[in-house]
């Protein structure tokens, strides 16, 4: 049961243009949702997070969407660097638990 | 302020072994929770403790479980291990329960052989 999709394993992307990675959920119930960036042998680190009572959140080069209709979120960085390559997760929380989307492989090219 | 920490970093198991994880949350953080990580699957969350209870637990098999202790440290035990046990297992910490970041350790990776 994925309440969590992120159906994009990987996306590539020239330096300096934006990188756009998609998540959807299931579950309307979901009222907080964040982003993770990981590394390679590191455990995510918190990038972003949005609450469900907004529709956009903003720090630095980095945009959240929310389309609460269509259950749907995204992530914007712009502009992409080389050190933006990692995996992206995205999560949907409600109440005690949250729950993580498979991740997607964003490379930056220079 | 020390991050979350796990040991060991790296283990190798056969099957049928059981396995103790460690994890130290960031001081303060009272909320704890672990997750497995595998190849296409994202973290899938384990459970998670607060103030020594056990408030949250995953679709996973009993043969997974855990327990916190009064400084919040947190261990996760498998036994029995199988071959589709191996993955990453991943412990974050946060200060208080509900929507909030989660602080991450840098994981155990545990292969079953």
């Amino acid at each position: 049961d994925q309440q969590v999709k992120q159906n994009s394993p990987s996306l590539s992307v020239q330096e300096g243009r934006i990188s756009i990675l998609n998540c959807d959920y299931t579950n309307s119930m979901f009222d907080y949702f964040l982003w993770y960036k990981k590394y390679p042998a590191e455990g995510p680190t918190f990038l972003i997070s949005i609450s469900s009572i907004k529709d956009k959140n903003e720090d630095g080069r980095f945009t959240v969407f929310l389309n609460k209709s269509a259950k749907h979120l995204s992530l914007h960085i712009v502009p992409s660097q080389p050190g933006d390559s990692a995996v992206y997760f995205c999560a949907a929380s409600r109440g005690f638990k949250t729950i993580f989307g498979a991740g997607t492989r964003l490379f930056v090219k220079a | 302020k020390a991050g979350v920490t796990q040991t060991p970093r790296y283990l190798i198991k056969t099957r049928g072994q059981q396995v103790t994880l460690s994890c130290s949350p960031i001081s303060g953080h009272r909320s704890v929770s672990w997750y497995q990580q595998t190849p296409g699957q994202g973290l899938q969350f384990l459970f998670e403790y607060f103030s020594e209870t056990q408030r949250n637990k995953g679709n996973f098999p009993g043969r997974f479980s855990g327990r916190q202790f009064s400084n919040s440290r947190s261990e996760m035990n498998v036994s029995t291990l199988e071959l589709g046990d191996s993955a990453l297992y991943l412990c974050a910490s946060s200060l208080r329960q509900g929507p909030e970041k989660l602080f991450f350790g840098s994981g155990t990776q545990l292969s079953v052989l």
